[in-house]
């Protein structure tokens, strides 16, 4: 079982939509999360960190967690061509390193 | 401007010739760490290091070297490299808060290397 663990896609939604990505994770002590936007070619950027459970927002993009389940999700509203990427997730492990899964590819359409 | 350096981005090399990919951060971070991403693999940690002088090994550091002589630089050293390490790599920089690490790691442009 992978550490992290994220459907690879593509996610296709129209732009306008809501773009659910999810992530699951093996070690239950786990307690900060990351969701990265990668553009192809590009280096990972940061959208978003969470280490409580319930919901974070940040203008269109809402992370979710639920430690009991261990998933961990990240909603973006009103999606845009812009935001068609491969999202990762990562969870912080020992020693300050982050363990991505390996990516969901979005895409939206006009 | 706040960031992390890496070079060259591009590099074709043959196997066995010795390669030092560098890593400059200007944000007086403790936290350095090489990735690794492949298909399929996804991120995959190299080495990190926590401080000057302080290095350890990641998930996958074979063939790999790493020295962390200043705070800014930590370059990733190739001794003789293999058709396997074509990868593309990342240098990453943090502050670190001994494993409740909630800052934003900062990634590197990345170097694309190709070992024939």
């Amino acid at each position: 079982q992978k550490e992290v663990e994220q459907n690879s896609g593509p996610l296709s939604v129209p732009e306008g939509a809501i773009a659910s990505l999810n992530c699951t994770y093996s070690d239950r002590g786990s307690q900060s999360f990351f969701w990265y936007r990668q553009y192809s070619g590009k280096s990972p950027e940061l959208i978003m960190f969470i280490y409580s459970n319930g919901d974070k927002e940040d203008g269109r993009f809402t992370a979710q967690l639920n430690k009991a389940s261990q998933y961990v999700s990240l909603l973006i509203r009103d999606s845009q061509p812009s935001d068609s990427a491969t999202y990762l997730c990562a969870r912080l492990g020992a020693a300050d390193k982050l363990i991505f899964g390996t990516g969901t590819r979005l895409q939206v359409f006009p | 401007e706040a960031q992390v350096t890496q070079n060259p981005r591009y590099l074709i090399t043959v196997t066995g010739k010795k390669l030092t990919v560098t890593c400059s951060q200007n944000m007086n971070h403790e936290y350095m760490s090489w990735y690794r991403q492949d298909p399929g693999l996804g991120l995959r940690q190299i080495y990190y290091s926590m401080n000057v002088e302080v290095t350890d090994k990641g998930d996958v550091p074979e063939g790999y070297k790493v020295s962390r002589k200043e705070k800014r630089n930590f370059p990733l050293i190739l001794e003789s490299p293999s058709p396997n390490q074509t990868s593309l790599y990342f240098c990453a920089s943090s502050f670190a808060i001994g494993g409740r690490n909630t800052d934003t790691q900062y990634f590197g442009p990345g170097t694309r290397l190709t070992v024939l």
